[in-house]
């Protein structure tokens, strides 16, 4: 197993720019989610999904929209990318609610310059 | 909905002890934790759920306390291996996500 990946783990965009991440997993699990770190900050959730076909706003999601049209992937898009959104982006996922772990992709580093 | 999370930082010499403490304004159905080292994603450690039933680490206890929506880290004989940042992550009863605090960084020393 594989576990959760991410594509790309680095990126560099110019203002105004788009793009997507790409999050995929083997585990066969319900929910997904879009997390986003700063220095200082935590984890913020930005959108998650509880199912194909699914996703729902998280704490931050403005300025980015998402999709989960197959069960094993769930993709982070960034239509017109700020340098606000320069950060580290962790996808998650986990079987479904109750006492069930999360498990992190390894990330991806973004500069938006 | 962020819980908040204390101390900010903690540094601790090989042996020590350390409690790391998480609260949160609301009626929370469970409490995650998870280390995360440098450049690294958060790695679990352990669940604690309503009523009590815990998951998780054997070297590292926790505890819940539902009437003040509290939740204590216990990190007992620190190793140089506990070192790296512990987040918390609460559910609430209608919820389907984790939100996590802004972690505790903790630094075990030789």
């Amino acid at each position: 197993n594989a576990g959760v990946t991410q594509t790309p783990k680095f990126r560099v965009l110019k203002t105004g720019q788009s793009m997507t991440l790409l999050c995929a997993q083997d585990m066969n699990h319900e929910y997904m989610y879009w997390y986003r770190q700063d220095p200082g900050m935590g984890l913020r959730l930005i959108h998650y999904s509880v199912g194909e076909g699914t996703t729902a706003k998280g704490e931050v999601p403005d300025g980015y929209n998402v999709s989960r049209l197959k069960k094993q992937n769930f993709l982070l898009g960034l239509e017109s990318a700020a340098p606000s959104q320069t950060s580290v982006y962790f996808c998650a996922s986990r079987v479904g609610q109750t006492n069930n772990e999360q498990f992190f992709g390894p990330g991806t580093r973004l500069t938006v310059l | 909905q962020q819980p908040v999370q204390s101390p900010q930082a903690v540094i601790l010499r090989e042996g020590e002890d350390a409690v790391i403490n998480c609260s949160s304004s609301k009626a929370l159905y469970s409490v995650h934790w998870y280390r995360q080292k440098h450049g690294e994603a958060p790695v679990f450690l352990m669940i604690l759920l309503k009523g009590g039933e815990q998951k998780g680490h054997e070297k590292i206890s926790a505890s819940f306390n539902e009437k003040k929506q509290q939740s204590s880290l216990y990190l007992t004989a620190s190793q140089l291996s506990y070192s790296g940042t512990y987040f918390c992550g609460t559910e609430l009863d209608s919820g389907y996500a984790l939100n996590f605090g802004k972690g505790t960084s903790l630094l075990v020393t030789p």
